[in-house]
């Protein structure tokens, strides 16, 4: 079965700083991985996805993630945080089979300090 | 395009009543899904659609129904609410065709039974 395990429950970094979500996943087969963030009383956003292509994934709002299917991770980075990064992060795997349903994890909650 | 619009935003129940919270989709997706939301954790499926007239439970469908009688509504049904069921719900679409595809989410309706 599919699952993902997001390391941190909440990160907090000053403007200006590197951003690090750590995600690990757990999968039968070479998965899809997602990032999708919610800010406050809004709807999820797709960040970036990962589809066995590039193993270096770049999304939207300067974010990157790297696949590294040795360390079964993919963790979500950013080199240069700004305040309105602050929202919860969910790493998503594909939970396979033909309805494209995704397994979330529990997520990540990012605050970013002036 | 609207994308996706869910409504009501908000509602209070009373344990034993029943509503349905409605979701529409503009953008000819054939595949829709209803998540639920508990504080501190992922998103968790209850039931998905992969077009009209078709449905099928997802991991948490106890207490819901749902019908897609169209292709661009998905609406969730629940009979006799529980406080169990005081939740954040996101209604998503998305468009497969082979693999995996983006899911697009609407902006949630948040739930108190009480």
């Amino acid at each position: 079965a599919q699952s993902v395990t997001q390391l941190d429950s909440h990160v907090s970094v000053s403007e200006g700083t590197p951003v690090l979500l750590r995600c690990n996943y757990s999968s039968s087969y070479s998965p899809s991985l997602f990032w999708y963030v919610q800010h406050p009383n809004k709807g999820l956003q797709l960040l970036l996805k990962y589809t066995s292509a590039a193993t270096l994934v770049k999304g939207i709002n300067g974010f990157e993630a790297e696949f590294k299917k040795s360390e079964t991770s993919f963790h979500l980075t950013k080199p240069s945080a700004h305040m309105s990064d602050a929202a919860e992060y969910f790493c998503v795997v594909s939970g396979g089979g033909s309805q494209g349903n995704l397994i979330f994890g529990k997520g990540t909650k990012l605050s970013v300090k002036p | 395009n609207a994308g996706v619009t869910q409504t009501p935003k908000f509602r209070i129940l009373k344990i034993g009543q029943s509503m349905t919270l409605q979701c529409t989709q503009d953008m000819n997706h054939n595949y829709m899904y209803w998540y639920r939301q508990d504080p501190g954790m992922g998103l968790k499926l209850i039931y998905y659609s992969v077009g009209a007239g078709i449905t099928d439970k997802g991991e948490v469908p106890n207490g819901y129904n749902v019908s897609r009688s169209t292709t661009e509504d998905f609406p969730l049904r629940l009979e006799l609410a529980a406080p169990s069921q005081t939740s954040v719900y996101f209604c998503a679409s998305s468009y497969i065709t082979s693999g995996l595809e983006t899911q697009y989410f609407g902006p949630g309706t948040r739930l108190l039974v009480l």
